[in-house]
């Protein structure tokens, strides 16, 4: 089965960059979403179609893609910034959607 | 108010079914395809299927997880979409959430989640 891979953790320090990537053989042909989720909160969507930015998210959240790889970063990060973060893409086909195991940020 | 509201969770034994709920308002829910995605608790997300419009003849998809156990219908003359879970196990206990897609296919509409638990 198709599968998206995370790292489950990136820590960084409050002013640094933390780059968070998503790993799947479907990427360079299907849109890669980033999800947002803090405890006890529904996901917010922070980046849609590799390297969109919805309004109201700060400009400090970016995407990216390369190949099968698609980064999100975030420039400067901030102590609320501390969350899980998920990739989600579609299979090859665009039926199936799936999401990536999550990535745990901590910026202390 | 745009929202999305899940309902019909609760405590059930291994086995039995289960029906839950996506109740929508402020959009216009007859051309919105509808997600479900599932957390089981200090575990990430899980996209569990789909159902589109009437425009795309109700399209049906499942993740092969729950693909034969689980399925998704709609009844658009009461904005709702529903979940249909049987022979449940331990492993689906988990929050679950309904979502939408807009036109740029970004899930950037949530429901709050219901809880299910599966146990003796």
């Amino acid at each position: 089965s198709y599968e998206l891979t995370q790292p489950p953790s990136v820590s960084v320090s409050p002013g640094q960059t933390a780059r968070i990537t998503c790993s799947g053989d479907a990427l360079p042909k299907q849109y890669a979403y980033w999800f947002q989720q803090k405890p006890g909160q529904a996901p917010v969507v922070v980046v849609y179609k590799d390297d969109e930015r919805p309004s109201g998210i700060p400009e400090r959240f970016s995407g990216s893609s390369s190949g099968t790889t698609v980064t999100l970063t975030i420039t400067g990060a901030q102590a609320e910034d501390e969350a899980d973060y998920y990739c989600q893409s579609a299979d090859s086909s665009g039926t199936y959607r799936i999401f990536g195991g999550g990535t745990k940020l901590t910026v202390l | 108010e745009v929202q999305l509201v899940e309902s019909g969770g609760g405590l059930v034994q291994p086995g039995e079914s289960l029906r839950l709920s996506c109740a929508a308002s402020g959009f216009t829910f007859r051309g919105a395809a509808i997600h479900w995605v599932r957390q089981a608790s200090g575990k990430g997300l899980e996209w569990l299927g789909r159902i589109r419009s009437k425009t795309h003849s109700y399209a049906t998809a499942y993740a092969a997880s729950v693909n034969g156990r689980f399925s998704i219908s709609r009844d658009d003359s009461k904005d709702t979409a529903y979940l249909q879970m049987n022979s449940l196990k331990p492993e689906d206990t988990a929050l679950y959430y309904c979502t939408r897609p807009d036109v740029e296919m970004t899930f950037d509409l949530w429901g709050r989640g219901t809880l299910v638990t599966v146990s003796s």
